[in-house]
């Protein structure tokens, strides 16, 4: 069935270092693949999005790398800071539907000072 | 206007009573949608509403829970009968059809707690 997984479910890396949190998905039709960060007692946030016709795409200290062929995302965060401690969900768009997101189980990234 | 808001933030409830959450989207988003959160997991998709239209539900969205948005603003999410295992987080999130379309703003949620 549809599913998105991590491969980690826990990093640690020290601050000012780069983290890389990996991403599986397995639905091949998805348009859309989202990363989210959740801080404790919030909501998920959005971070960066990445169409499928695209395989990489930057923001400000994150950039996003989409693996089609291997059904790869991975999300890199360059100079990891404190408050980028958090849960990190990548999610995609469901086949059945344009409108709603996937979340897959979320990777906690914990920024040593 | 500062963001989505969930109210209660936190729910005691005792099995086979009744609870209704509340949610209000920021103002000019047209899409409003409900998640549930369980401890370590991702979210998982209920519901959601374009404007007052509820146009899709998932199967987790039982007999016992109904979502309403009657005016296409706010919306309520209303758990019948709650079960132990209905206990999670519920998290609304609202956003635009233009514009990044899975840029949703997600709501702190609504903690329940079913004792």
């Amino acid at each position: 069935g549809e599913s998105v997984g991590l491969h980690l479910p826990t990093l640690s890396v020290q601050e000012g270092d780069n983290s890389i949190i990996n991403c599986a998905y397995s639905n091949s039709a998805s348009d859309y693949f989202i990363w989210y960060k959740q801080e404790s007692g919030k909501g998920p946030q959005f971070i960066i999005d990445i169409r499928s016709n695209m395989d990489k795409r930057q923001g400000q200290r994150v950039t996003v790398l989409l693996n089609k062929t291997v059904k790869h995302l991975s999300l890199q965060i360059a100079a990891t800071q404190p408050g980028d401690s958090a849960v990190y969900f990548c999610a995609e768009n469901g086949k059945t539907s344009y409108d709603k997101v996937i979340f897959g189980p979320g990777t906690s990234l914990s920024v040593i000072p | 206007d500062t963001g989505v808001s969930q109210n209660p933030r936190h729910k005691i409830t005792k099995r086979g009573q009744n609870v209704t959450f509340r949610c209000d989207p920021i103002s000019e988003h047209n899409r409003l949608y409900w998640y549930r959160q369980t401890l370590g997991q991702g979210p998982e998709f209920l519901t959601y509403f374009q404007n007052e239209a509820q146009l899709e539900k998932s199967r987790l969205l039982s007999d016992r829970f109904s979502a309403e948005r009657p005016k296409g603003s706010f919306s309520t999410l209303e758990i019948q009968r709650t079960e132990q295992g209905d206990s999670a987080m519920y998290l609304c999130a609202s956003s635009l059809i233009l514009g990044r379309p899975y840029g949703y703003t997600f709501g702190s949620g609504t903690r329940l707690t079913v004792v």
